[in-house]
């Protein structure tokens, strides 16, 4: 079956540790994201990428960087430089990023890596 | 400043009861509105959509209610049950060349036997 796997499911970070969070899509998806999620504050966007090899930043890329080497692959690196990583991350992809059509609308996602600081 | 605003935070219906969201937006430039449903530990799952020049769109028991001219949208859930019970965002995506949705902050439906 298709879709998007992330892992660790949960992730223990020390404080001044860098982390990468993994995200692998078997989709064909060109355009991948992530977002991370905060109690009562819904989904704010990271990073984005549209195409292999490029990426631009967010709402909130301050802390945070990225790479997309692969289409299938984009992970997400928390450095010590982010002063509250305690969240609840997503990765997404979508099809196209300028197509036309309704099927290429709407985030497919992953089921998410919780990330602690301890 | 919340491109998108959502209420109520959380919600609590009895079983076969109507659910209401509610969502509201500025920006003119949105062309597509999707509703996601969150169980706890999962990501997201697209509901239903709707795009700005259609009122109302239905899907079983759900319903999407869009008033273009107030630029507010909901949710219906009809006879709601208690697999329901999830967290529901809305979503708005900004036109162009990119798919760069804005999320509303979430609400918790808790749907009682």
């Amino acid at each position: 079956d298709g879709g998007i796997t992330q892992s660790p499911k949960y992730l223990f970070r020390k404080e001044g540790q860098n982390v990468t969070l993994s995200c692998e899509q078997n989709l064909n998806h060109d355009a991948m994201y992530w977002y991370r999620q905060d109690p009562g504050q819904g989904l704010r966007l990271i990073y984005y990428s549209q195409i292999v090899n490029d990426f631009q930043k967010g709402d909130i890329a301050e802390g945070y960087s990225v790479s997309r080497e692969k289409k299938e692959s984009f992970p997400l690196t928390v450095t010590s430089a982010q002063k509250n990583p305690t969240a609840f991350y997503l990765c997404a992809s979508t099809p196209g990023t300028g197509s036309a059509s309704p099927s290429s609308y709407g985030y497919t996602f992953g089921s998410g890596t919780r990330l602690t600081v301890v | 400043q919340q491109q998108v605003k959502q209420s109520p935070q959380s919600l609590i219906v009895q079983k076969g009861g109507i659910s209401i969201i509610n969502c509201a937006y500025e920006n003119t430039a949105f062309d597509y509105f999707p509703w996601y449903q969150q169980f706890p530990g999962k990501g997201p799952a697209l509901l239903i959509a709707i795009r700005p020049d259609v009122s109302e769109k239905k899907e079983g028991r759900f319903t999407i209610s869009f008033n273009k001219s107030a630029k507010q949208f909901s949710l219906h859930i009809m006879d709601s049950q208690p697999g329901d019970s999830a967290t529901y965002f809305c979503a708005a995506r900004t036109a162009g060349n990119f798919n760069k949705f804005y999320f509303g902050s979430g609400t918790k439906l808790n749907v009682k036997p």
